[in-house]
């Protein structure tokens, strides 16, 4: 079963402005991660959050996480073009740090 | 530097007909392995991941299995295809261990289409 679910499914915005994601999960965990995938090819890790951490930045990235309320959020300011694509949250359960499941995705499209 | 080497990247298959897939890892050793599938504009289900050479857990009940042969190499199999097992399958890797905040590394996938 899917770990993480992110809302919206999909976003439209004008290229400069700032795109945010949620992703919701149901178990306690070891870090989130946020994945991009650009449309057929393999999943780009962007950033990682441990469970001891509330924000995370990487550049244009921005990622917060609430373990009391179990979300995160991927805030990706000044978007570009080239920022188009389809994002991922994906978890590592506490109870097996084996495992990593991802979410449905939020598809992103940055209008130029 | 890793490498994630997956083939092919795109397979059409007639219905009933055998599969094996299969993806191999360069660069480190010991990794945790994964095969997830993705249908058309949907989300990865995790199918099967391996710790170790010849373990594999199966998430989830379906028409196909994995085998890990070999530290690097890990084969997505079935031996009767069906339609719904069209998609897009995707191998990963991760370190393991103490280390267990680390981020997965993917392949570039392969596209099934099972006619």
């Amino acid at each position: 079963s899917q770990q993480g679910e992110e809302d919206p499914q999909a976003l439209s915005i004008q290229e400069g402005e700032n795109a945010t994601m949620n992703c919701s999960y149901k178990t306690s965990i070891n870090n989130l991660q946020w994945y991009r995938q650009n449309s057929g090819r393999g999943l780009v890790h962007l950033i990682l959050i441990r469970s001891n951490e509330r924000e995370k930045h990487s550049g244009r990235l921005r990622v917060t996480l609430d373990t009391s309320k179990k979300s995160s959020s991927l805030l990706i300011t000044a978007s570009r073009a080239a920022d188009t694509a389809s994002y991922f949250c994906a978890t590592v359960p506490s109870s097996n740090d084996y495992k990593l499941s991802f979410g449905a995705g939020t598809t992103v499209t940055v209008r130029a | 530097s890793q490498t994630i080497h997956q083939w092919p990247a795109t397979l059409v298959q007639p219905v009933g007909s055998p599969l094996s897939l299969e993806c191999t890892v360069e660069g480190t050793s010991n990794p945790n392995l994964y095969w997830y599938r993705q249908a058309a504009g949907r989300g990865l289900q995790l199918l099967f991941y391996s710790v170790g050479i010849g373990q594999i857990s199966s998430e989830v009940p379906q028409n196909l299995s994995a085998s890990r042969p070999q530290d690097r190499q890990f084969i997505l199999s079935s031996k009767k295809l069906l339609l719904s097992d069209s998609g897009f399958y995707l191998c990963a890797w991760r370190l393991k261990g103490s280390r267990v905040n680390t981020e997965a590394f993917f392949g570039q996938g392969t596209r099934l289409t099972v006619v």
